[in-house]
């Protein structure tokens, strides 16, 4: 597996408080992301980096901040938690790809966000 | 975005049968089409993967197949096994080709 850590894997907290959720890796790729998975929606997109201080917004931003200040880590923050934010959330991250096209995601173990 | 449709939800079939799980995309810039295999409780992980220049992949019992023009790409399992059972993720790569956006899933069941 690659070197991929989350921390906390599992975290209960209250509507209205901010929650920050750090991803480690141990790789050097180039490549963070971050993901919700719920039932019946799968995995969404909720923001990317490609490189320290570069990040762009998935499909399910709103909500959510990111920062990548070095390479190894890339932290989601919820400012403002709500109970829509409850779900399982997966750092991956990824190499270049022949061409410089994305190459396979390596998924963290998740994290369990319940807000209550 | 871009979307990545995914059927069936869910699919149960019976040892030594054959499974096939279908996927379309909307961008027509997706160039990476990979299949996520992910066991109750774990992270999803790799299991075959397509690029836009090969129409079809095998690996042992698995193959994908990418019609390009129609948009659609497929997963194809073999000779099925109880282990097998897991949800299945189809991705397609965005526009920028930096991030992936995935099926809902395919919950697989093989009975023995």
């Amino acid at each position: 597996d690659a070197g991929i850590t989350q921390s906390p894997r599992h975290k209960v907290t209250e509507t209205g408080t901010p929650v920050t959720l750090r991803c480690h890796q141990t790789e050097n790729h180039r490549y963070m992301y971050w993901y919700r998975q719920d039932p019946g929606h799968g995995l969404r997109l909720i923001h990317y980096s490609y490189g320290v201080k570069d990040t762009d917004k998935g499909e399910v931003s709103d909500g959510y901040s990111v920062s990548r200040s070095k390479t190894e880590d890339f932290l989601l923050t919820l400012e403002s938690a709500t109970s829509s934010q409850t779900s399982v959330y997966f750092c991956a991250i990824s190499e270049w790809a022949s061409g410089g096209d994305t190459g396979e995601l390596f998924f963290g173990e998740g994290s369990r966000l319940t807000v209550l | 975005g871009e979307n990545v449709e995914q059927h069936p939800s869910t699919l149960s079939v019976q040892e030594g049968d054959s499974a096939v799980i279908k996927c379309t995309y909307s961008d027509s810039a997706s160039n990476y089409f990979p299949w996520y295999k992910q066991e109750l409780g774990k992270r999803p992980q790799l299991i075959i993967d397509i690029r836009s220049n090969v129409g079809e992949k095998k690996d042992q019992r698995i193959a994908v197949t990418l019609n390009k023009t129609a948009k659609h790409f497929s997963l194809h399992i073999t000779e099925t096994q109880p282990e097998d059972s897991a949800v299945y993720f189809c991705a397609a790569s965005t526009n920028s080709g930096y991030a992936l956006n995935f099926g809902k899933g395919t919950s697989l069941l093989v009975t023995p």
